[in-house]
């Protein structure tokens, strides 16, 4: 059971553009909502994330959109740049949660590729 | 710092063979786990551990073993590679982030079994 979904796999961009990567997700007790990014070569690391106390947090040019009721939350990145291309992954994980706090559940990753 | 460090960045094993991916985190973290991931699949949770001593099973555990004999090292071992061990593994530590936690990543080791 794929605990959360995301899509679309791959995303082409012109620059300047917005990028919009979405994920869903099933158990209900997940309460922190991170974002990856990963460069080819390099391992994932934290670009933005969000507790389901608030709808939307805005770091630069990344936003996250969160929709609690329908499970549903987004990135936006506006002015897409060439140096944006990377594979983005969201996550879930239960905070407060002991050991369960630790454990992040991916999706299946998006490669957005920005062209001049 | 230098944070997450993993070594070997490659490797080939023939089916079969054994051997141990090394991991070392120099930031006292106390978290640290293992991913693997897979073309289309994400990043897939094999082991973690919460503290030196105290190791637990994540999602794909079948074939790998842990331990965590000390803070800084969390070494995964393949204990007999088959061909679906071909994959590209990270290791992560974590901090705390309010109530949460942020995992830093390292660079990863790209293992192929033939």
């Amino acid at each position: 059971q794929q605990q959360v979904k995301q899509s679309p796999q791959s995303l082409i961009v012109q620059k300047g553009g917005i990028s919009i990567i979405n994920c869903a997700y099933e158990n209900t007790a997940f309460d922190y909502f991170p974002w990856y990014q990963q460069f080819p070569g390099k391992g994932p690391a934290l670009l933005i994330a969000i507790r389901p106390d608030v709808s939307e947090k805005k770091e630069g040019r990344f936003t996250i959109s969160f929709n609690k009721s329908a499970k549903q939350f987004s990135l936006h990145i506006m002015d897409s740049q060439p140096g944006d291309s990377a594979t983005y992954f969201c996550a879930a994980s239960m905070a407060d949660s002991g050991a369960g706090s630790y454990q992040l559940t991916f999706g299946k990753g998006t490669k957005l590729s920005v062209i001049p | 710092n230098a944070g997450v460090t993993q070594t070997p960045k490659f490797q080939v094993l023939k089916t079969g063979q054994s051997m141990t991916l090394q991991c070392a985190q120099d930031m006292n973290h106390e978290y640290m786990s293992w991913y693997r991931q897979d073309p289309g699949m994400g990043l897939r949770l094999i082991h973690y551990s919460v503290g030196a001593g105290i190791t637990d099973q994540g999602e794909v555990p079948n074939g790998y073993n842990v331990s965590r004999s000390t803070t800084e090292d969390f070494p995964l071992r393949l204990l007999s590679a088959a061909p679906s061990q071909t994959s590209v593994y990270f290791c992560a530590s974590s901090r705390p982030l309010g109530s949460s936690y942020e995992q830093y990543f390292g660079p990863g080791t790209r293992l192929t079994v033939t």
